[in-house]
Protein backbone atom coordinates (compact mmCIF):
# COMPACT_ATOMS: atom_id res chain seq x y z
CA UNK A 1 0.00 0.00 0.00
CA UNK A 2 1.46 3.74 -0.51
CA UNK A 3 1.29 5.89 1.91
CA UNK A 4 0.15 9.52 1.08
CA UNK A 5 0.87 12.39 3.08
CA UNK A 6 -0.97 15.41 2.22
CA UNK A 7 -0.16 19.06 3.42
CA UNK A 8 -0.96 20.97 4.72
CA UNK A 9 -4.38 19.93 6.25
CA UNK A 10 -5.82 22.75 6.77
CA UNK A 11 -5.61 26.21 5.25
CA UNK A 12 -7.09 29.51 4.97
CA UNK A 13 -6.19 31.90 3.08
CA UNK A 14 -7.83 35.87 2.15
CA UNK A 15 -9.55 36.13 -1.74
CA UNK A 16 -6.16 36.67 -4.06
CA UNK A 17 -3.67 35.10 -2.51
CA UNK A 18 -1.52 32.31 -3.32
CA UNK A 19 -1.47 28.96 -2.17
CA UNK A 20 0.99 25.54 -2.60
CA UNK A 21 -0.24 22.06 -1.21
CA UNK A 22 1.54 18.95 -1.04
CA UNK A 23 1.09 14.88 -1.73
CA UNK A 24 3.98 13.31 -0.83
CA UNK A 25 5.03 9.48 -0.23
CA UNK A 26 7.98 7.40 -0.15
CA UNK A 27 6.94 4.87 -2.97
CA UNK A 28 6.90 6.24 -6.77
CA UNK A 29 3.41 6.89 -8.23
CA UNK A 30 3.25 5.42 -12.36
CA UNK A 31 0.61 8.43 -12.19
CA UNK A 32 -1.35 10.44 -10.07
CA UNK A 33 -4.71 12.52 -9.70
CA UNK A 34 -5.41 15.33 -8.39
CA UNK A 35 -9.88 15.55 -7.56
CA UNK A 36 -11.28 18.80 -5.54
CA UNK A 37 -14.55 17.49 -3.78
CA UNK A 38 -16.94 20.59 -2.93
CA UNK A 39 -18.87 20.04 0.50
CA UNK A 40 -21.94 17.91 -0.07
CA UNK A 41 -20.64 16.32 -3.67
CA UNK A 42 -18.60 13.66 -4.84
CA UNK A 43 -14.75 14.89 -5.74
CA UNK A 44 -14.30 16.07 -9.73
CA UNK A 45 -10.64 14.97 -11.40
CA UNK A 46 -8.80 17.99 -11.29
CA UNK A 47 -5.86 16.30 -13.74
CA UNK A 48 -3.62 13.40 -14.04
CA UNK A 49 -0.16 13.89 -13.96
CA UNK A 50 2.18 10.76 -15.95
CA UNK A 51 5.22 11.85 -16.54
CA UNK A 52 8.10 12.41 -13.94
CA UNK A 53 9.06 16.94 -13.95
CA UNK A 54 5.67 16.66 -15.82
CA UNK A 55 3.71 20.41 -15.31
CA UNK A 56 0.53 21.18 -16.22
CA UNK A 57 -1.64 24.22 -16.13
CA UNK A 58 -5.42 24.56 -15.48
CA UNK A 59 -6.90 28.13 -15.38
CA UNK A 60 -5.40 29.49 -12.22
CA UNK A 61 -4.14 25.61 -11.07
CA UNK A 62 -0.75 24.53 -11.77
CA UNK A 63 -0.06 20.97 -10.95
CA UNK A 64 3.50 19.70 -10.70
CA UNK A 65 4.70 15.52 -10.91
CA UNK A 66 7.82 15.72 -8.88
CA UNK A 67 10.65 14.43 -11.33
CA UNK A 68 11.19 11.11 -9.08
CA UNK A 69 7.50 10.53 -9.55
CA UNK A 70 7.35 10.45 -5.35
CA UNK A 71 5.22 13.47 -4.81
CA UNK A 72 3.07 15.95 -6.71
CA UNK A 73 2.14 19.49 -5.41
CA UNK A 74 -0.48 21.75 -6.59
CA UNK A 75 -0.04 25.83 -6.54
CA UNK A 76 -3.12 27.96 -6.87
CA UNK A 77 -2.71 31.77 -8.08
CA UNK A 78 -5.03 34.59 -6.88
CA UNK A 79 -7.15 32.17 -5.06
CA UNK A 80 -10.71 32.98 -4.80
CA UNK A 81 -13.94 31.29 -2.64
CA UNK A 82 -15.20 29.32 -5.47
CA UNK A 83 -11.44 27.32 -4.84
CA UNK A 84 -13.23 26.76 -1.66
CA UNK A 85 -12.96 22.30 -0.90
CA UNK A 86 -11.16 19.65 0.23
CA UNK A 87 -8.53 18.78 -2.47
CA UNK A 88 -7.72 14.85 -2.61
CA UNK A 89 -4.31 13.47 -4.16
CA UNK A 90 -4.42 9.53 -5.22
CA UNK A 91 -2.06 7.36 -7.23
CA UNK A 92 -3.07 5.27 -10.20
CA UNK A 93 -2.22 1.75 -10.23
CA UNK A 94 -3.87 -0.11 -12.96
CA UNK A 95 -6.51 -1.16 -14.71
CA UNK A 96 -9.73 -1.77 -12.57
CA UNK A 97 -8.29 -0.96 -8.92
CA UNK A 98 -9.82 1.48 -6.85
CA UNK A 99 -8.40 5.06 -5.59
CA UNK A 100 -7.07 5.35 -2.13
CA UNK A 101 -6.97 8.61 -1.29
CA UNK A 102 -4.51 10.47 0.96
CA UNK A 103 -6.47 12.81 4.05
CA UNK A 104 -6.71 15.91 1.95
CA UNK A 105 -6.32 19.55 2.71
CA UNK A 106 -9.24 21.56 3.04
CA UNK A 107 -8.91 24.67 1.23
CA UNK A 108 -11.08 28.06 2.53
CA UNK A 109 -10.80 30.76 1.10
CA UNK A 110 -12.22 34.27 2.02
CA UNK A 111 -13.70 37.35 0.39
CA UNK B 1 -18.72 12.91 -20.72
CA UNK B 2 -19.21 9.89 -17.83
CA UNK B 3 -21.81 10.08 -15.56
CA UNK B 4 -22.33 8.25 -12.14
CA UNK B 5 -25.87 9.36 -10.81
CA UNK B 6 -26.24 8.00 -7.09
CA UNK B 7 -29.96 7.64 -5.18
CA UNK B 8 -30.85 8.99 -2.75
CA UNK B 9 -29.02 12.14 -2.12
CA UNK B 10 -29.81 12.15 1.35
CA UNK B 11 -31.46 10.04 3.69
CA UNK B 12 -33.05 10.03 7.15
CA UNK B 13 -33.24 6.50 8.91
CA UNK B 14 -34.37 4.91 12.51
CA UNK B 15 -31.74 2.80 14.69
CA UNK B 16 -32.49 -0.53 13.22
CA UNK B 17 -33.76 -0.30 9.83
CA UNK B 18 -32.22 -0.85 6.10
CA UNK B 19 -31.17 1.73 4.23
CA UNK B 20 -30.57 1.03 0.21
CA UNK B 21 -28.64 3.48 -1.97
CA UNK B 22 -27.73 2.90 -5.84
CA UNK B 23 -25.33 4.02 -7.79
CA UNK B 24 -25.70 4.08 -12.19
CA UNK B 25 -23.64 4.76 -14.39
CA UNK B 26 -25.52 6.74 -16.98
CA UNK B 27 -24.26 6.55 -20.42
CA UNK B 28 -21.26 3.68 -19.96
CA UNK B 29 -21.12 0.24 -18.63
CA UNK B 30 -19.48 -0.27 -15.39
CA UNK B 31 -18.27 -3.92 -14.51
CA UNK B 32 -16.61 -2.49 -11.07
CA UNK B 33 -17.88 0.34 -9.19
CA UNK B 34 -16.03 1.43 -5.53
CA UNK B 35 -17.85 2.41 -2.46
CA UNK B 36 -16.24 4.76 -0.12
CA UNK B 37 -17.35 6.72 3.16
CA UNK B 38 -16.72 10.15 3.98
CA UNK B 39 -16.90 11.39 8.07
CA UNK B 40 -17.23 14.82 8.67
CA UNK B 41 -13.77 16.55 7.94
CA UNK B 42 -12.03 13.51 6.87
CA UNK B 43 -11.30 12.18 3.43
CA UNK B 44 -12.67 9.41 1.73
CA UNK B 45 -12.01 5.62 2.95
CA UNK B 46 -12.69 3.15 0.18
CA UNK B 47 -14.87 0.46 1.95
CA UNK B 48 -15.57 -2.29 -1.06
CA UNK B 49 -14.73 -2.89 -4.57
CA UNK B 50 -17.84 -4.05 -6.58
CA UNK B 51 -17.58 -6.74 -9.08
CA UNK B 52 -20.50 -7.22 -11.76
CA UNK B 53 -21.44 -10.44 -11.25
CA UNK B 54 -19.27 -11.58 -8.31
CA UNK B 55 -19.05 -10.90 -4.35
CA UNK B 56 -17.16 -7.12 -3.59
CA UNK B 57 -14.28 -7.35 -2.53
CA UNK B 58 -14.40 -5.39 1.34
CA UNK B 59 -11.42 -3.63 2.78
CA UNK B 60 -10.01 -4.26 6.11
CA UNK B 61 -12.33 -3.60 9.05
CA UNK B 62 -15.82 -3.27 7.31
CA UNK B 63 -18.74 -5.66 7.77
CA UNK B 64 -19.58 -7.41 4.92
CA UNK B 65 -22.25 -8.28 6.41
CA UNK B 66 -23.59 -4.77 7.67
CA UNK B 67 -22.76 -3.18 4.12
CA UNK B 68 -24.09 -5.42 1.73
CA UNK B 69 -22.94 -4.93 -2.02
CA UNK B 70 -24.92 -6.04 -5.15
CA UNK B 71 -23.72 -5.92 -8.39
CA UNK B 72 -26.33 -7.56 -10.57
CA UNK B 73 -26.15 -5.08 -13.76
CA UNK B 74 -23.22 -3.47 -16.01
CA UNK B 75 -24.77 0.16 -14.91
CA UNK B 76 -26.00 -0.35 -11.52
CA UNK B 77 -24.70 -1.47 -7.91
CA UNK B 78 -26.37 -0.78 -4.62
CA UNK B 79 -25.26 -0.66 -0.66
CA UNK B 80 -27.25 -1.67 1.64
CA UNK B 81 -26.78 -0.82 5.31
CA UNK B 82 -28.02 -3.27 7.26
CA UNK B 83 -29.46 -2.42 10.66
CA UNK B 84 -28.54 0.56 10.65
CA UNK B 85 -26.56 2.93 14.31
CA UNK B 86 -26.00 6.09 14.44
CA UNK B 87 -22.08 5.46 14.79
CA UNK B 88 -23.35 4.38 10.70
CA UNK B 89 -24.25 8.19 9.56
CA UNK B 90 -22.02 9.38 6.87
CA UNK B 91 -21.48 10.50 3.57
CA UNK B 92 -21.48 7.27 1.38
CA UNK B 93 -19.49 8.19 -2.56
CA UNK B 94 -19.43 5.35 -5.11
CA UNK B 95 -17.37 5.91 -8.67
CA UNK B 96 -16.76 4.02 -11.59
CA UNK B 97 -14.09 3.49 -14.62
CA UNK B 98 -15.91 4.04 -17.71
CA UNK B 99 -14.60 0.85 -19.87
CA UNK B 100 -13.17 3.28 -22.34
CA UNK B 101 -11.20 5.26 -20.19
CA UNK B 102 -7.89 4.15 -18.76
CA UNK B 103 -8.08 6.96 -15.99
CA UNK B 104 -11.49 7.80 -16.02
CA UNK B 105 -12.64 7.64 -12.20
CA UNK B 106 -16.40 9.41 -12.21
CA UNK B 107 -17.84 9.49 -8.86
CA UNK B 108 -21.71 9.74 -7.65
CA UNK B 109 -22.49 12.90 -5.77
CA UNK B 110 -22.78 11.01 -2.88
CA UNK B 111 -25.76 10.30 -0.34
CA UNK B 112 -25.90 11.69 3.08
CA UNK B 113 -26.94 8.82 5.98
CA UNK B 114 -28.61 10.10 8.88
CA UNK B 115 -29.11 7.46 11.48
CA UNK B 116 -32.00 8.80 14.09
Amino acid sequence: TQLLEQSPQFLSIQEGENLTVYCNSSSVFSSLQWYRQEPGEGPVLLVTVVTGGEVKKLKRLTFQFGDARKDSSLHITAAQPGDTGLYLCAPITSGNTPLVFGKGTRLSVIA
Amino acid sequence: GAVVSQHPSRVICKSGTSVKIECRSLDFQATTMFWYRQFPKQSLMLMATSNEGSKATYEQGVEKDKFLINHASLTLSTLTVTSAHPEDSSFYICSAIPRTSDYGYTFGSGTRLTVV
